[in-house]
């Protein structure tokens, strides 16, 4: 079975610009949620996504947005970028059972110049 | 704000050293608490999802155990081995936010040869 892949997988950007970062579950999985890292901090929670629908949000400012389509794909957008969204965003799939066991993918490793 | 701590935050040990790490957590409205091992270059991978006050999970060398009411788990791994180098990480969701974790900023162990 395929595990979860993002793309693109590394990304620079310039402060102001927006952009968009795909990821696709495993199989069979209805929950995507979305992490951010950045040096020094643990896995932040961004969101996250069942069935279309965002179940979860953590205390992320408005700029960073998410969605989720039928076939349980998600795409994270983050607007007006600025140096500190510099990080590495990981998502992560789960059945969406009552395990909330997190399946990782890869990860997109963004830089805001 | 809710805290997840784990300690320590490094830790260097030989090939064959026996070694164990603490994750703490709220004791109040507890769901479940995860393990994650994340090894360099590669995506997190899910190790343990205990549930249970008493809870002890066993995976080869590496067991871990649950106390809920006074809110810490412990990661054991017994007889460490080089490819056992990762960061190990601990997430803990609350009953009130079923599907957000809160990962604690991990416990990054280095086996040497």
């Amino acid at each position: 079975k395929a595990g979860v892949t993002q793309t693109p997988r590394y990304l620079i950007k310039t402060r102001g610009q927006q952009v968009t970062l795909s990821c696709s579950p495993i199989s069979g999985h209805r929950s995507v949620s979305w992490y951010q890292q950045t040096p020094g901090q643990g896995l932040q929670f961004l969101f996250e996504y069942f069935s279309e629908t965002q179940r979860n949000k953590g205390n992320f400012p408005g700029r960073f947005s998410g969605r989720q389509f039928s076939n349980s794909r998600s795409e994270m957008n983050v607007s007006t970028l600025e140096l500190g969204d510099s990080a590495l965003y990981l998502c992560a799939s789960s059945l969406g059972d009552t395990s909330y066991e997190q399946y990782f993918g890869p990860g997109t490793r963004l830089t805001v110049t | 704000i809710l805290n997840v701590e784990q300690s320590p935050q490094s830790l260097h040990v030989q090939e064959g050293d026996s070694t164990n790490f603490t994750c703490s957590f709220p004791s109040s409205n507890f769901y479940a608490l995860h393990w994650y091992r994340w090894e360099t270059a590669k995506s997190p991978e899910a190790l343990f999802v205990m549930t249970l006050n008493g809870d002890e999970k066993k995976k080869g060398r590496i067991s871990a155990t649950l106390n809920t009411k006074e809110g810490y788990s412990y990661l054991y791994i017994k007889g460490s081995q080089p490819e056992d180098s990762a960061t190990y990480l601990c997430a803990f969701i609350g009953g009130s936010t079923l599907g957000r974790l809160y990962f604690g900023r991990g416990t990054q162990l280095t086996v040497w040869p």
